[in-house]
């Protein structure tokens, strides 16, 4: 089953506008991840934040984290065509075995 | 620096039968996981092998296996395929001795059951 829940499903925007998604998630969390798939392929990780973080940045990425809600959100600042991609939120349990649980992820498509 | 790999990146099977997949982690990395990604959907976690043994596992039958080599890279085993199987497979491995919790993902294999 996939704890996290994502929105909007799609998002299409024009190149160097902003982008946002949300990811929501339901137990206690170790850490929160954030991750990039190309047309089916392989994941690239983008930024981890932890359970105690409330912000974090990297590049054009900036992440947020409200424990108490249970969410999180991904923001790509002046977005580039190189940046349509599926991007996903996965959790890592309080308990931090190793298991990610993926949310259904947000398709982003900029358009030139 | 090799990244993680696997093989075969491609492949197709009929009902019934059995398939094997193979994850060489990143160098230094000692754990590798595994992930199911069916299309439309986010991956959902298979199990994770350290030191040879499984260490965690989703909610997957036992028609699913695995296994880790001393040299930390994997297998993933499906017996009696179902139409069902049909998805991306991927394997993540990271370094569990040091804390890391990142997991860096292979290209996956793709794999269809006709």
């Amino acid at each position: 089953s996939q704890q996290g829940e994502e929105d909007p499903q799609a998002l299409s925007i024009q190149e160097g506008e902003n982008a946002t998604m949300n990811c929501s998630y339901k137990t206690s969390i170790n850490n929160l991840q954030w991750y990039r798939q190309n047309s089916g392929r392989g994941l690239v990780h983008l930024i981890l934040i932890r359970s105690n973080e409330r912000e974090k940045h990297s590049g054009r990425l900036r992440v947020t984290h409200d424990t108490s809600k249970k969410s999180s959100s991904l923001l790509i600042t002046a977005s580039r065509a190189a940046d349509t991609a599926s991007y996903f939120c996965a959790t890592l349990g309080s308990s931090n075995t190793g298991k990610l649980i993926f949310g259904q992820g947000t398709t982003l498509q900029v358009k030139p | 620096d090799a990244g993680v790999t696997q093989s075969p990146t491609h492949l197709i099977k009929t009902r019934g039968q059995q398939v094997t997949l193979r994850c060489s982690p990143k160098s230094g990395h000692d754990t590798v996981s595994w992930y199911q990604q069916a299309l439309g959907q986010g991956p959902q976690f298979i199990f994770q092998y350290y030191e040879e043994e499984e260490r965690q596992r989703g909610n997957f039958p036992d028609r699913f296996s695995g296994h880790q080599f001393p040299n930390y890279s994997s297998e993933l085993n499906v017996n009696a395929l179902l139409l069902g199987d049909s998805a991306l497979y991927l394997c993540a491995s990271s370094l569990v001795a040091s804390g890391e919790e990142t997991q860096y993902f292979g290209p996956g294999t793709r794999l269809l059951v006709l």
